[in-house]
């Protein structure tokens, strides 16, 4: 079945240690999304990519970086973790960019700092 | 400023019993609505949406309303069944400059009591 695949699904990393998360998609979507949820919070959009086109949501911080080598994969760093920072991390797809079409999420990343 | 907001974090009912959910947004301008459920552990999974040309929207279970006059939202779940147990948020998407952004809102628990 085409989807949006994370891995791993729970990541345990030590204080200021580099992370990364990393989502694929058998969709063939042009437009990629990050999101960063808290318990009990709606997602919150880091960044996104429309193709190779990167745009990043002017809150997000600078510790948060991502990459998209490919139409099928995309990479969220985190180069410096901080407590605060533990959260589960969705991406998410779209066909095209515009406010009509469906987001198509993936299970999610539970990035655990100690 | 603008935002989508739900009423009430909690709701409890009965197996069995319809659901309502509800959702209030503050930017008269918007123009698509969206339903997402969450159930533990998972990202979020679209359920319908409405476009603000329309009043009512059914889907299978499930309706969605828009009063565009008080900028209510709401989700109906009929025969409301234990797989129904979720967060359901609702988010609004807001053409002109923020193509890609979704405006999320609380998001309700809704508990199904055996």
């Amino acid at each position: 079945d085409a989807m949006v695949i994370q891995n791993p699904r729970y990541q345990v990393t030590q204080f200021g240690k580099p992370v990364t998360l990393s989502c694929s998609q058998t969709l063939n979507h042009n437009v990629m999304y990050w999101y960063q949820q808290k318990s009990s919070q709606a997602p919150k959009l880091l960044f996104h990519y429309y193709d190779k086109d990167f745009n990043n949501e002017a809150d997000t911080p600078d510790n948060f970086q991502s990459r998209r080598p490919n139409t099928s994969f995309c990479f969220l760093d985190i180069r410096s973790p901080g407590l605060g920072d533990a959260a589960m991390y969705l991406c998410a797809t779209s066909r095209e960019a515009g406010h009509l079409y469906e987001q198509y999420f993936g299970p999610g990343t539970r990035l655990t700092v100690t | 400023g603008e935002s989508v907001g739900l009423h009430l974090p909690t709701l409890s009912v009965q197996e069995g019993d319809n659901s309502i959910i509800n959702c209030a947004y503050s930017n008269s301008a918007s123009d698509y609505f969206i339903w997402y459920k969450q159930e533990s552990g998972k990202g979020p999974q679209f359920i319908i949406d409405i476009r603000s040309n329309m009043d009512k929207r059914q889907g299978q279970r499930v309706t969605v309303l828009l009063n565009k006059t008080v900028k209510h939202l709401s989700l109906q779940i009929a025969a409301t069944q234990p797989g129904d147990s979720a967060v359901y948020f609702c988010a609004e998407n807001q053409d002109e400059d923020s193509n890609y952004q979704l405006i999320w809102g609380a998001g309700t628990k809704l508990i199904i009591k055996p």
